[in-house]
């Protein structure tokens, strides 16, 4: 089973939709929690944090509920321009060393079209 | 945000060659840089990870003396693909690490072995 597990879309949706990605993650241990957002072949970007209280960043709702161990993004009024690959990431203090380690899902695809 | 370049951004080289790439930050001094390979249409896979003055740790399955990390100063790190083969052509992406945790990443270096 994968670290962290995220349906690989695509998403295709009208401008002005409301999209939601789900994401599921194996190790309980996880410290935090991320939201990244990946153009194609270009580097992640950090979308937002995801917190257990939950958090909004304009447009953009991050969910976490940590029993389940289960992140969602929730993204309203879609542009064109959020045509990307939104990718769940967690955070985990890596092995023997320490280090803190991300690890990232797949990636979910969406495609807002006009 | 912190600023993370890398250099070069494309590399094409004949198999049986050394390709070295840098990852600097470049407003901000890290004590530890990751190195990702992400292979299309898959996750970004953590390497290694660097840090400053001490020999780097791999993940499982990474061969240390194929991809020789240096971590020499808090601003630059760099990966020597050594003899590199055509499986070896992938996405190189680096980050570097504030003391918050947060990571940064570099632009990627796409590396392509004929």
């Amino acid at each position: 089973r994968k670290e962290v597990e995220q349906d690989p879309g695509p998403f295709n949706v009208p401008e002005g939709a409301t999209v939601a990605f789900n994401c599921t993650y194996s190790n309980s241990a996880s410290q935090s929690f991320f939201w990244y957002r990946q153009d194609c072949r270009k580097e992640p970007k950090l979308l937002m944090s995801v917190y257990s209280s939950g958090n909004e960043d304009g447009r953009f709702t991050a969910q976490l509920n940590r029993a389940s161990q289960y992140i969602s993004l929730l993204i309203r009024d879609s542009k064109l321009s959020d045509s990307a690959t939104y990718l769940c990431v967690v955070n985990n203090r890596g092995g023997n060393t320490g280090f803190q380690k991300l690890v990232f899902g797949t990636g979910t695809r969406l495609l807002v079209s006009p | 945000g912190a600023v993370v370049s890398q250099h070069p951004s494309r590399v094409i080289c004949k198999s049986g060659t050394s390709v070295k790439i840098e990852c600097r930050s470049l407003d901000f001094q890290a004590t530890t840089m990751f190195w990702y390979r992400q292979f299309p249409k898959q996750s970004l896979m953590l390497m290694a990870t660097s840090n400053e003055g001490s020999k780097a740790t791999y993940e499982q399955g990474v061969e240390k003396d194929k991809f020789l990390i240096n971590h020499a100063s808090l601003t630059l790190s760099t990966l020597t693909v050594t003899s590199a083969h055509p499986e070896d052509s992938s996405f190189y992406i680096c980050s570097a690490q504030l003391t918050s945790g947060e990571q940064f990443f570099g632009p990627g270096t796409r590396l392509t072995v004929l």
